[in-house]
């Protein structure tokens, strides 16, 4: 079965620090790959997106993620982390399924930011 | 505004009293579904609706049924609902295929089951 994989359970940065946030998934087809963020007590937003062209992905507040196919691997990354950016990230892969697109999600990670 | 919504937000019950989450979008997407999230398992689907009156499960419907007799509104019922069910429930919305695929969430739904 397809799955997504986030090795980081809970990390814990300064603010200032720079974070990369591990993602790996297990398809070996066309995947289109995604991160959302999700504040506390909010629902889970959009940050970035590939489906294809270059690998480095741009996204929202200075997010941005590197897709490698040889290393299966989407991660996340910010130079510099803000306490505001605490919350719980999620990688999640879009496959195909009995026909129909599919989101498989990781397990999360969750951030805290210190000031 | 483009936006998913749910009702009730939070929602605290006793095992086996018949409850439903409702979720409606305006944003004339074909495509639902419903998550359960939990801690260290990330989000696992658990029915979809590829357009009205076309439903299917997810990866976990065990206790769970939908219904899609509108093109907005997909609400989950549990007819009998369990403490392992105690979760905090997304409901979603897209357009299925395209180049473009995001899916819109709702704000959630925190149900305790005791």
């Amino acid at each position: 079965a397809q799955s997504v994989s986030q090795h980081n359970h809970h990390v814990i940065l300064s603010e200032a620090a720079s974070l990369e946030l591990g993602c790996n998934y297990s398809y070996g087809g066309t995947v289109n790959l995604f991160w959302y963020v999700q504040y506390p007590g909010q629902h889970l937003q959009l940050l970035l997106k590939y489906f294809s062209g270059d690998p480095l992905v741009k996204g929202i507040k200075g997010f941005e993620a590197e897709f490698i196919k040889s290393k299966f691997s989407f991660n996340l990354r910010k130079p510099s982390v803000q306490w505001s950016d605490t919350a719980e990230y999620f990688c999640a892969s879009r496959t195909l399924s009995g026909g129909y697109n599919k989101l498989i999600f990781g397990a999360g990670t969750r951030l805290a930011v210190h000031p | 505004e483009a936006q998913v919504t749910q009702n009730p937000r939070y929602l605290i019950t006793v095992t086996g009293k018949k409850l439903t989450v409702t979720c409606s979008q305006n944003m004339n997407h074909e495509y639902m579904s419903w998550y359960r999230q939990d801690p260290g398992l990330g989000l696992r689907q658990i029915y979809y609706s590829m357009n009205v009156e076309v439903t299917d499960k997810g990866d976990v419907p065990e206790g769970y049924k939908v219904s899609r007799k509108e093109k907005r509104n997909f609400p989950l019922i549990l007819e009998s609902p369990s403490p392992n069910q105690t979760s905090l429930y997304f409901c979603a919305s897209s357009s299925p295929g395209g180049p473009v695929y995001e899916q819109y969430f709702g704000p959630g739904t925190r149900l305790t089951v005791t």
